[in-house]
């Protein structure tokens, strides 16, 4: 089964306007989320998380934000670049536990249009 | 420098041979990952360790085996490779009180 999914597989958006990045999952006991960008022939890099106890997060242009009574995240870039054409992969994990293991997404590619 | 390198990053193989991934890191973690990422697919756990002496299967880790050498260093080894290993491998780390993990630049691996 499928805990953390991303149902569009890309998004395509025009410079300067907002793009949001969705996420959902089915796992109760997840309280910690992390996006990461991944850029083709590179691994994935650190975007920013989130914490159960927190609803929003905010890190200049992106944003995560949280519904943990819908189990959604999304992530907000605003405005949007085209250097931030990539694949974006949102994570979760039950940090509470202390097992150390992420679950991912496919994955959504955003292309970002100049 | 990077904080976490892997080598080789390409590799091409044959049905059968065994092969080694390295990975090795200076951020001073103690926790490694081995993740293998296939198209339209997220990254998918294969093995993970907390320190030299402790090994853990993830959800795929039929067909490979790791090794601790140090703090610093967790190889993968496929022993006997298969076409549908054919993918990217990536390694990561993270420090024991976050889960929030910082990986390698990767390795496309294709068995032939």
């Amino acid at each position: 089964d499928q805990q953390v999914k991303q149902n569009s597989p890309s998004l395509s958006v025009q410079e300067g306007r907002i793009s949001i990045l969705n996420c959902d999952y089915t796992n109760s006991m997840f309280d910690y989320f992390l996006w990461y960008k991944k850029y083709p022939a590179e691994g994935p890099t650190f975007l920013i998380s989130i914490s159960s106890i927190k609803d929003k997060n905010e890190d200049g242009r992106f944003t995560v934000f949280l519904n943990k009574s819908a189990k959604h995240l999304s992530l907000h870039i605003v405005p949007s670049q085209p250097g931030d054409s990539a694949v974006y992969f949102c994570a979760a994990s039950a940090e509470g536990s202390n097992t150390g293991k992420l679950i991912f997404g496919q994955g959504t590619t955003l292309q970002v249009k100049p | 420098d990077a904080d976490v390198t892997q080598t080789p990053r390409n590799r091409i193989t044959k049905t059968g041979k065994r092969i080694m991934l390295e990975c090795s890191q200076t951020k001073g973690h103690d926790r490694m990952y081995w993740y293998r990422q296939d198209p339209g697919l997220g990254l998918q756990l294969i093995y993970y360790s907390f320190d030299v002496k402790d090994i853990n299967k993830g959800e795929i880790s039929d067909g490979y085996s790791v090794s601790r050498q140090a703090q610093a260093k967790f190889s993968l080894s496929l022993e006997s490779a298969i076409p549908n290993q054919t993918a990217l491998y990536f390694c990561a780390t993270s420090d024991f009180s976050t889960d929030t993990q910082y990986f390698g630049p990767g390795t496309r691996l294709t068995v032939l």
